[in-house]
């Protein structure tokens, strides 16, 4: 079947660097996607989403670009902290015939980050 | 006033035995999820249910049973474990309409022995 997987499993960066964490998906028909992050020893938290109609969307030190033409989702992450190291997820939902009714997420594989102070 | 709860932390038991983990959300959210994330990491949905439908993925056993007493709790009843069981389910919740964003709860760490 169709999933949404990342490029790199592991990301190392310096304190203060600017992160870029990228995802690749595949079931075109998608039109919601979210960013989670998950620390050690907790549940995903909620970063940032954007809808297909969009192309980039910007919350506090994260965007989220989206380059529908690749199937392409990318998280930039600015000024880099230690308390940004965890796994970033990326979940898309797709549309109702596949599960999506109920707003059902498919994650990617994720990416762990990791700030070198 | 956590949002989305679940008991116990930490599960340890015997292959063969029944288990039940719970779920409370105290967000009035509409739809409430169960996941499992297994020890590389990758996170699979394993039902969804609001007060409408349940909709349970494909490749979960019959031996997971999803229970909801009301809208705000969805517990997760395993019959007969299996060491293949040992994961760590998380649950979550999210409210209808736009925004699809699930709330997750702090997971449940099964180790079936």
């Amino acid at each position: 079947g169709e999933s949404v997987g990342l490029h790199l499993p592991t990301l190392s960066v310096q304190e203060g660097d600017n992160s870029i964490i990228n995802c690749a998906y595949s079931n075109s028909a998608s039109d919601y996607f979210i960013w989670y992050k998950q620390e050690s020893g907790k549940g995903p938290q909620f970063i940032i989403d954007i809808r297909s109609n969009m192309d980039k969307r910007q919350g506090q030190r994260v965007t989220v670009l989206l380059n529908k033409t690749v199937k392409h989702l990318s998280l930039q992450i600015a000024a880099t902290q230690p308390g940004d190291s965890a796994v970033y997820f990326c979940a898309e939902t797709p549309p109702s015939n596949y599960g999506g009714s109920q707003g059902n997420l498919i994650f990617g594989k994720g990416t762990k980050l990791s700030v070198k102070p | 006033d956590t949002a989305v709860s679940q008991t116990p932390k930490y599960l340890v038991t015997q292959m063969g035995n029944d288990k039940s983990i719970k779920c409370e959300q105290n967000l009035g959210h509409d739809t409430m999820y169960w996941y499992k994330q297994d020890s590389k990491k990758f996170l699979k949905i394993m039902f969804s249910y609001n007060n409408k439908e349940l909709i349970i993925n494909e490749t979960v056993p019959n031996r997971f049973s999803p229970k909801s007493p009301d809208k705000a709790h969805l517990n997760l009843h395993i019959n007969s474990l299996e060491l293949g069981d040992s994961a760590v389910y998380f649950c979550a919740s999210r409210r209808d309409g736009y925004h699809l964003g699930q709330y997750f709860g702090p997971g449940t760490r099964l180790l079936v022995l």
